[in-house]
C-alpha cells in the first residue's frame, strides 16, 4: 500500500466514548501531522511530530491526545469529546518537518469522518 | 504570521469553459505556494506549488498557476474544465518554519 492511509473511515462515537484514530504513511516521511476540517471553517492544524517527537501543539483541548510511536504511525487518542468536535480528522506528512520546502509539501490521507453524538 | 485570502467562496462554469480561482496571500518573506484540490469524501491532493524560479508553474490535471509578486497573488487556471474538476480546492503558503496556512477554500461547480 502507499500513501497515506487512515482507519477507520467513519467513527461514531458518544461522549463518554473512547476511541482512537490511526494514520499510516508509507512515503518514507520524517513528519506526520493532524488536521481538523469542520464544515465551514478553514483547515485547522492541530499537531506536528518530526522525527516522532511533537513539534506543534496549537492549544488542542487535552480530550484529543496524539501519539507518535514511529515516524511512519500518527495515532490521536479521543475521549469525553463534545458534538462540535464532530469533523474530518485528516493526517498528513511531510519529507521533513523541519522548515523549507521539504516540510510544507504535505501528502494527505482520505480522512477519518467523526460523529459526536 | 502568514494568511491567505480565497475570495469566491462558490464558482459555477461550465464544461470546456475556462477557469480562474483567485488567491492572494500574506507573507513577510518570499512564500511558498500551493494549491491542493479535494475531492468529496477525500483529503486534499497537492495540484501543483511554486518555491522560486519561472512564476508561471504547470501541475497535474491541465492545471497551471501564476505567482505574482506585485498582487501578493498565486491564481489558479485550467483552459478548458471538465466535469471531473467540480471539487473544493485549497490555496496554501507556507513557511520556512515549516508551517502551512490553508485558504477557506473555493467549491468549483461544472455545469453539463
Amino acid at each position: 500500500e502507499t500513501g497515506v492511509t487512515q482507519t477507520p473511515r467513519h467513527l461514531v462515537m458518544g461522549m463518554t466514548n473512547k476511541k482512537s484514530l490511526k494514520c499510516e504513511q508509507h512515503l518514507g516521511h520524517n513528519a506526520m501531522y493532524w488536521y481538523k476540517q469542520s464544515a465551514k471553517k478553514p483547515l485547522e492544524l492541530m499537531f506536528v511530530y518530526s522525527l516522532e517527537e511533537r513539534v506543534e501543539n496549537n492549544s488542542v483541548p487535552s480530550r484529543f491526545s496524539p501519539e507518535c510511536p514511529n515516524s511512519s504511525h500518527l495515532f490521536l487518542h479521543l475521549h469525553t469529546l463534545q458534538p462540535e468536535d464532530s469533523a474530518l480528522y485528516l493526517c498528513a506528512s511531510s519529507q521533513d518537518g523541519g522548515g523549507g520546502s521539504g516540510a510544507n509539501v504535505l501528502t494527505f490521507g482520505a480522512g477519518s469522518r467523526l460523529t459526536v453524538l | 504570521a502568514q494568511s491567505v485570502t480565497q475570495p469566491d467562496i462558490h464558482i459555477t462554469v461550465s464544461e470546456g469553459a475556462s477557469l480562474e480561482l483567485r488567491c492572494n496571500y500574506s507573507y513577510g518573506a518570499t512564500p511558498y505556494l500551493f494549491w491542493y484540490v479535494q475531492s468529496p469524501g477525500q483529503g486534499l491532493q497537492l495540484l501543483l506549488k511554486y518555491f522560486s524560479g519561472d512564476t508561471l508553474v504547470q501541475g497535474i490535471k491541465g492545471f497551471e498557476a501564476e505567482f505574482k509578486r506585485s498582487q501578493s497573488s498565486f491564481n489558479l487556471r485550467k483552459p478548458s474544465v471538465h466535469w471531473s474538476d467540480a471539487a473544493e480546492y485549497f490555496c496554501a503558503v507556507g513557511t520556512n518554519a515549516g508551517k502551512s496556512t490553508f485558504g477557506d477554500g473555493t467549491t468549483l461547480t461544472v455545469k453539463p
